[in-house]
């Protein structure tokens, strides 16, 4: 199957830096895409990236690498707002739409 | 520019109802996705319309059908309503048959009782 595997939980400290890893199949990859979800709202769109190397917005980055199946959003400068569930999802090459994982929680403390 | 309206945004029905969510497209996409997010999970692909056309289903019973119109809004609909249908059901649309990002309308939260 395509499964997407990424951490359940994560904690992090206001104003520190956390990575939020993703791992995924590479057969078929055809584009990356990190989305922000808070509890009981809907998913908003964060980033792209269909080729190798870091994608960089305001405090947000993500990385790709696609011989090993891998990415990461980088957040900087945390804030508490920035508590949410992160989702990473793979698109694959065909008729088959977006494949999610399962999400991260990430907690923001004081 | 207007993003992905859905309607109702919340609705209460009974078990072995039947219910109908509708969902209009950000202007100029053409694909439209139908999800389902239970409480606490993550989200589950339902279904994938494009062009008016069906593109991709995900393992759900034949309850949970839908529809694309001509002009690229959506209908889903949930026959015999169960319990654990309970969720948010969430509607994306993307442009270029489904090879653009997808956007979120804000959601229908349904509660079967």
């Amino acid at each position: 199957g395509q499964n997407i595997d990424q951490p359940t939980e994560m904690t992090a400290t206001e104003g520190a830096i956390v990575q939020i890893n993703c791992t995924y199949q590479t057969s078929g990859f055809n584009g990356l895409f990190w989305y922000q979800q808070h509890a009981g709202e809907a998913p908003t769109f964060l980033s792209y990236n269909v080729l190798d190397g870091l994608e960089e917005k305001g405090r947000f980055s993500s990385f790709l690498s696609r011989s090993k199946g891998y990415s990461y959003l980088l957040l900087k400068e945390l804030q508490m707002k920035d508590s949410a569930s992160y989702l990473c999802a793979v698109r694959y090459s065909g008729n088959t739409p977006l494949v999610f994982g399962k999400g991260t929680r990430l907690s923001v403390i004081a | 520019e207007a993003g992905v309206t859905q309607s109702p945004t919340h609705l209460i029905k009974t078990r072995g109802q039947q219910v109908t969510l509708r969902c209009s497209p950000i202007s100029g996409h053409t694909s439209v996705y139908w999800y389902q997010q239970a409480l606490g999970l993550g989200l589950q692909f339902l279904l994938w319309y494009d062009e008016g056309e069906e593109r991709n289903r995900g393992n759900f019973p034949p309850r949970f059908s839908g529809r694309q119109f001509p002009n690229y809004s959506s209908e889903l609909n949930v026959n015999a309503l169960e319990l654990e249908d309970s969720a948010l059901y969430l509607c994306a649309s993307s442009g270029w048959q489904g090879m653009e990002t997808q956007y979120f309308g804000p959601g229908t939260r349904l509660l079967v009782l």
